[in-house]
């Protein structure tokens, strides 16, 4: 089962809006919205930052969200700010045997 | 708030078995999956495989082959065994409760680094 494909980084300024992309396959993205983002700072244990496609865990700023067109997904933070700094995997269902997949995972840098 | 802590040996020799424990405190395992996720040093996150409290199991089918995930409900502990561990398998190891069997990884522990060497 390979990994999700996700852009190794992104990029923006403060104040900005950016997109990380996870795309998938039909055995996975495509045909189930159990898609959910993880941030993980260095040194760190990764948290969830969406799950379900575009659901907000309770704590998790309005600034992040997610979306799913076909067999990709999207997870977009807007009015970025320094602290969201991070590496940000996807992760997803999968019909294959193995239940859970994860993307290679994004380096976000704030300019 | 779950709170989880992953205990167990920094070093294991190579061809030998890896063993960890999983601590869960401030609430209940029963309804809930509990799973183990593993990060090679500079690489991205795999997932190993998760526990029901009712017993079944899923595990990476890249990984099956090597790995046993068990709970002991009493200890409100949970378990990860792997043998026959190479280079390839050093890593911090995080232990985490899957909410649902499809995701999400909702509660951490703080991870534990493991290295395969003689």
């Amino acid at each position: 089962q390979s990994a999700l494909t996700q852009p190794a980084s992104v990029s923006g300024s403060p104040g900005q809006s950016i997109t990380i992309s996870c795309t998938g396959t039909s055995s996975d993205v495509a045909s189930y919205n159990y898609v959910s983002w993880y941030q993980q700072h260095p040194g760190k244990a990764p948290k969830v930052m969406i799950f379900d496609v575009s659901q907000r865990p309770s704590g998790v700023s309005n600034r992040f969200s997610g979306s799913k067109s076909g067999n990709t997904a999207s997870l977009t933070i807007s009015g970025l700010q320094a602290e969201d700094e991070a590496d940000y995997y996807c992760s997803s269902y999968t019909s294959t045997s193995t239940d859970i997949i994860f993307g290679g995972g994004t380096r976000l840098t704030v300019l | 708030q779950v709170q989880l802590q992953e205990s167990g040996p920094g070093l294991v020799k190579p061809s030998e078995t890896l063993s960890l424990t999983c601590t869960v405190s401030d609430g209940s395992m029963s309804g809930n999956y509990w799973s183990w996720i593993r990060q090679p040093p500079g690489k991205g996150l795999e997932y190993i495989g998760y526990m029901y409290f009712g017993g079944s199991t899923n595990y990476n089918a890249a990984l099956k082959s090597r790995v046993t995930i068990s709970i002991d409900a009493t200890e409100k502990q949970f378990y990860l065994r792997l043998t026959s561990v190479t280079a390839a398998d050093t890593a911090v190891y995080y232990c985490a409760r899957l909410r649902f069997s499809y995701g999400p990884f909702d509660f951490w522990g703080q991870g534990t680094r493991v290295t395969v060497s003689s």
